[in-house]
């Protein structure tokens, strides 16, 4: 069973601060890494995807991954209350037909206080 | 483009009732799934597809049914609708081919279905 693992939180930050947001995963096969915020009642949106180790940087966001302890973080900074929701984690492996399904965490609700 | 667009937003079946649940895609994804979605659940995969006239299970398959006549359109079927199929439904899709590496999937709105 591919299982990825998330923290359900809530994590409640203040505005400004840095959000640390975290996900491991039991498939060292896994080659690609997805981070997706959804707001309450909507659809999971697509914010940032890695697939080497190390650091990724988009804007406020920056995605880190490290293969070898099977941990991929995402870290908000100068958080604001927009950034209020769930993330969900998304792994896929990569290997033959099964590239082309994703295996999700059950999310992080993240809360920022004003 | 219209992106990935699901019909109906909100449904209420009775049980043993039957319905489709409509996805369409205008931006020539080849691959396209159906996800669940229950309260502090994550998402789970029901039915997927790689192409036209090509599609397979995924984690819940059970009461539902799939087909892919066309690119554009990956229409999702219950049958017999039981309590247990209460839930958000979301429909995704993906480009490219296996050798662009690329495996961002981009949700529709979702359907709220309540069976009671």
């Amino acid at each position: 069973q591919k299982e990825v693992e998330q923290n359900s939180g809530p994590l409640s930050v203040p505005e400004g601060a840095i959000a640390s947001l975290n996900c491991t995963y039991s498939d060292r096969g896994s080659q690609s890494f997805f981070w997706y915020r959804q707001y309450s009642g909507k659809s999971p949106e697509l914010i940032m995807s890695i697939y080497s180790n190390g650091d990724k940087e988009d804007g406020r966001f920056t995605a880190q991954l490290n293969k070898a302890s099977q941990y991929v973080s995402l870290l908000i900074r100068d958080s604001q209350p927009s950034d209020s929701a769930t993330y969900l984690c998304a792994v896929m492996v990569g290997s033959g037909g099964s590239n082309y399904k994703l295996t999700f965490g059950k999310g992080t609700l993240l809360t920022v206080n004003p | 483009n219209a992106g990935v667009t699901q019909t109906p937003k909100f449904r209420i079946l009775k049980i043993g009732q039957s319905m489709t649940l409509q996805c369409a895609q205008d931006m020539n994804h080849n691959y396209m799934y159906w996800y669940r979605q229950d309260p502090g659940m994550g998402l789970k995969l029901i039915y997927y597809s790689v192409g036209a006239g090509i599609t397979d299970k995924g984690e819940v398959p059970n009461g539902y049914n799939v087909s892919r006549s066309t690119t554009e359109d990956f229409p999702l079927r219950l049958e017999l609708a039981a309590p247990s199929q209460t839930s958000v439904y979301f429909c995704a899709s993906r480009p490219g081919s296996f050798r662009d590496k690329t495996y961002e999937q981009y949700f529709g709105p979702g359907t709220r279905l309540t069976v009671t």
